[in-house]
């Protein structure tokens, strides 16, 4: 299993530019979370979705931030216009149904350095 | 979520077991222990979870207090890879909502 893919790895955008981080989560899960990481404000849930429906983006920051979940294998999470404050890591994480299990599995993030 | 309490940083020495303390007074009683681990650059990996009886697998060992307020966590034989911030995670089960994770641990694993 190759876990969960995110890419690009690194990102580096001037203010202004429109972010688009990619996700494929593992094959059968059910659940997508998107996360982001910042040294002030530690790891917090930005999205998630459920059989590619949104359930929660009360953590969304504010309307530049979008997620879609077009299929079951993919998921982006696209930032427009970008600033600086959204430079952060952002981890995408996958589960299955929790009604059987819901240990969440963490892709290697996505670093965003907004100049 | 139930709030939890731990410390900031330890250290270990190699071979060593890792105990790491987790409070969380507050826990409701259908609400589970679960451990959380991030290695430097690395998303966050699941370890273990537990609701009042102890637990163990292949990573580690959950240790329940009988009033379920603490816990603590088990490393039996640290590794220089065990270097990471631990995150101790409160939580209902089999819940689809978010992890809320604290500051956590770092645990640093000393040669």
């Amino acid at each position: 299993d190759a876990g969960v893919i995110q890419s690009p790895r690194h990102e580096v955008t001037e203010m202004g530019q429109e972010v688009t981080l990619r996700c494929k989560p593992i094959s059968g899960h059910d659940y997508l979370f998107w996360y982001r990481q910042t040294m002030m404000r530690g790891l917090e849930l930005l999205i998630y979705f459920n059989n590619n429906v949104p359930i929660d983006d009360s953590g969304m920051p504010e309307d530049r931030f979008s997620a879609k979940m077009p299929n079951a294998s993919f998921s982006t999470l696209k930032i427009q216009p970008s600033e600086p404050r959204d430079s952060a890591v952002y981890f995408c994480a996958s589960s299955l149904n929790p009604a059987s299990t819901d240990t969440q599995y963490f892709g290697p993030g996505t670093r965003l350095t907004v100049l | 979520d139930a709030k939890t309490t731990q410390p900031p940083s330890m250290d270990c020495a190699e071979g060593r077991a890792a105990n790491l303390p987790c409070n969380h007074s507050t826990i409701s009683g259908n609400e589970y222990v679960y451990w959380y681990r991030q290695i430097h650059s690395q998303g966050p990996q699941y370890i273990i979870h537990g609701l009042k009886n102890n637990e163990t697998n292949e990573m580690a060992s959950l240790i329940i207090t009988e009033d379920r307020k603490s816990s603590t966590l088990i490393l039996p034989h640290a590794t220089l890879r065990d270097t990471a911030v631990y995150y101790c995670i409160v939580r209902v089960a089999r819940s689809a909502r978010q992890l809320t994770f604290g500051s956590g641990t770092q645990l640093t694993v000393l040669p």
